[in-house]
């Protein structure tokens, strides 16, 4: 069954350090990697996408990583802002579908 | 340039009420995506559109209807509204499917539905 998995649930940091978030995922055939940003109440904005042939790929303070391998991927985010809470979706997309399968999301909280 | 927008932004039916969601993008995009976010769970596709007058079921199709008479919007039916309908909403477009490998989908910022 395809399925994204993303860890940990939720984290809380204070602003100004750095954190990694998680996501492992079983689709196959695998096509690309998102990281989206939901803010509470508005829709997810991309911030990054990677195919099988990226490993890395960044976006400001943000920078993702992919293992095709062994399927998992982490957001990275340096030094932090409180702009930056928010819950952070992992999406997979099935290759040569144009379905994506996205994860249930980290919640993060920034606290000054 | 307002990208994606969706319409309402909140709304309240009773069990058996029928509604229409409108979502409209400026973006001359081909692809349309009416999705939804439940808590504890990931964005599940109701249905999508590759292109004006075409519709497809996604995922999580049944009690709702779509429509794409004109290219610019992406219209969501709910015939008899149900309980286990109360959601958000989002609407989504992309120039191309997404299979491609930097495709960028852009999201509305949701309709969240209650039904009673």
């Amino acid at each position: 069954k395809n399925q994204v998995e993303q860890s940990p649930q939720s984290l809380i940091i204070l602003e100004g350090k750095n954190c990694t978030l998680q996501c492992n995922y079983t689709v196959s055939p695998f096509s690309n990697l998102r990281w989206y940003k939901q803010d509470t109440g508005r829709g997810p904005v991309s911030l990054t996408i990677m195919t099988f042939s990226e490993n890395t790929k960044s976006n400001g303070r943000y920078t993702a990583t992919l293992d095709a391998d062994t399927k998992q991927s982490s957001l990275h985010i340096t030094a932090s802002q409180l702009s930056d809470s928010a819950s952070y979706i992992c999406v997979v997309s099935v290759y040569n579908t144009d379905k994506l399968i996205f994860g249930t999301g980290t919640r993060l909280q920034v606290f000054p | 340039n307002a990208g994606v927008t969706q319409t309402p932004k909140f709304r309240v039916l009773k069990t058996g009420q029928s509604m229409t969601l409108l979502c409209a993008q400026d973006m001359n995009h081909e692809y349309m995506y009416w999705y939804r976010q439940d808590p504890g769970m990931g964005l599940r596709l109701i249905h999508y559109s590759v292109g004006e007058g075409t519709t497809a079921k996604g995922e999580v199709p049944d009690g709702y209807n779509v429509s794409r008479l004109k290219k610019q919007n992406f219209l969501l039916g709910l015939e008899s509204a149900a309980p286990s309908q109360t959601s958000v909403y989002f609407c989504a477009s992309s120039s191309r499917g997404l299979r491609g490998g930097n495709t960028e989908a852009f999201f509305g910022q949701g309709t969240r539905l209650t039904v009673v």
